[in-house]
């Protein structure tokens, strides 16, 4: 079966340039994460969706940060004007979100993450 | 602020031993606790979870424990096997703060035969 997907895997990028990170849900789920993680870190949360309406951005680190899901399944984040502290590996995931389920029944499925390495 | 620490960068037990992973978390409002094994080159997975009103949960070789008074978690592999060799990250989830995780920083758990 098909699991979360992102493209792509490997990114290198001069300082300065804009990036785009894709991320493919699995299909039906409605809830959908970035997380950015710094090498031997934890990963982060930056942004959640639920359906196409972004509910929390409160974890993205600048407004270089965009992120967007406009017809609720697949989303891009976007980095404008990159630095070098933004190498890392963006991982999205996603979760099948019903309002009759109990939350702790919503697991996570995470990609297999970008790896961003600006330059 | 790290909010949840993993303080063991590594650990190394012989197969079919048992394996300790520990966790600590500053947040009291933290409702729900994860555990996700992590393999090279991949995402993280799912493995075993527990909710703030419980003490313990087992799932076949894996259990966690949980000690709110100490803000403290555990996981427990019985028995270890090679398989099991990979990063694991301990995260929590806050009340009220939908489902967005805060993660530890991980710990690489090496079965060696």
């Amino acid at each position: 079966g098909a699991g979360v997907s992102q493209s792509p895997r490997y990114k290198v990028a001069k300082r300065g340039q804009d990036v785009a990170l894709r991320c493919d849900p699995i299909s039906g789920h409605v809830s959908l994460f970035w997380y950015q993680q710094a090498l031997g870190q934890g990963p982060e949360f930056l942004t959640y969706f639920q359906n196409e309406a972004q509910l929390d951005k409160s974890g993205l680190p600048s407004d270089r940060f965009f992120a967007e899901r406009p017809e609720g399944s697949v989303s891009t984040l976007k980095i404008q004007r990159t630095q070098q502290e933004d190498s890392a590996v963006y991982l999205c995931a996603s979760s099948f979100y019903d309002r009759a389920l109990d939350l702790s029944d919503n697991e996570q499925f995470f990609g297999p993450g970008t790896r961003l390495t600006v330059l | 602020d790290q909010q949840v620490k993993q303080n063991s960068p590594s650990l190394s037990v012989q197969e079919g031993r048992i394996s300790i992973l520990n966790c600590d978390y500053t947040n009291s409002m933290f409702d729900y606790f994860l555990w996700y094994k992590k393999y090279p080159a991949e995402g993280p997975t799912f493995l075993i979870s527990i909710s703030s009103i419980k003490d313990k949960n087992e799932d076949g070789r894996f259990t966690v424990f949980l000690n709110k008074s100490a803000k403290h978690l555990s996981l427990h592999i019985v028995p270890s096997q090679p398989g099991d060799s990979a990063v694991y990250f301990c995260a929590a989830r806050l009340t009220g703060g939908g489902n967005k995780l805060t993660f530890g920083t991980g710990t690489q758990l090496k079965v060696e035969l």
